[in-house]
């Protein structure tokens, strides 16, 4: 078992590129999010998915698109990087949002600086 | 406003010194607590989920105890190994798709 992994694990873009990261889970997870952290600030939710095909905004979901087109993988988008997306983004999945087994499994990060 | 407040930032402790984290959180409804550990340049690893006031959890030298208002971490004679920042995150009864995390505890366990 790989549990949740992420790729690229680190990137530079410069300001008005798009990118891609790629979220893969192996758990058989129903659910899916992408946060973000920044120092200082904690995890922030950007978007999360309840299940294939399905999608929805969190916290700070301006400036990121995702897809969720096979239930294992949970795409995040950037269309046109900005400075103020410089971050360190993490997906994580859980099995069920029922009280039991609703922890989440987070991937190990992907380190993003857009110059 | 759903919110998680984490203290200290930041402690130091030396190797066997006991001390505990505290997690202060503001939810319409608590859901479920989580703790988890997170090591420099990794993702958080899951410790404990609590879900009502009273209930506590232990895992080695980890102790989690959960009250209406806020949730400990007790770490008892620690060791370098628990050395990483511990963050705590609410998940709320009325918007159970969202967690909402506190920026964490740093600790750093001198040998």
């Amino acid at each position: 078992n790989a549990g949740v992994t992420q790729t690229p694990k680190f990137r530079v873009l410069k300001t008005g590129q798009s990118m891609t990261l790629l979220c893969a889970q192996d758990m058989n997870h129903e659910y899916m999010y992408w946060y973000r952290q920044d120092p200082g600030m904690g995890l922030r939710l950007i978007h999360y998915s309840v299940g294939e095909g399905t999608t929805a905004k969190g916290e700070v979901p301006d400036g990121y698109n995702v897809s969720r087109l096979k239930k294992q993988n949970f795409l995040l988008g950037l269309e046109s990087a900005a400075p103020s997306q410089t971050s360190v983004y993490f997906c994580a999945s859980s099995y069920s949002r029922d009280v039991v087994y609703n922890e989440q499994f987070f991937g190990p990060g992907t380190r993003l600086t857009v110059l | 406003e759903d919110q998680v407040t984490q203290s200290p930032e930041a402690l130091r402790l030396q190797e066997g010194e006991s001390s505990s984290l505290n997690c202060s959180y503001t939810v319409s409804g608590l859901r479920g607590l989580f703790w988890y550990r997170q090591d420099p340049g990794k993702g958080p690893e899951f410790l404990f989920t609590l879900y009502s006031a009273g209930e506590e959890k232990e895992k080695e030298r980890l102790k989690a105890t959960l009250t209406k208002k806020e949730s400990f971490l007790h770490i008892t004679a620690p060791k370098p190994e628990d050395s990483a920042t511990y963050l705590c995150a609410v998940q709320a009864r009325d918007n159970f798709n969202k967690f909402y995390f506190g920026s964490g505890t740093k600790l750093n366990v001198k040998p």
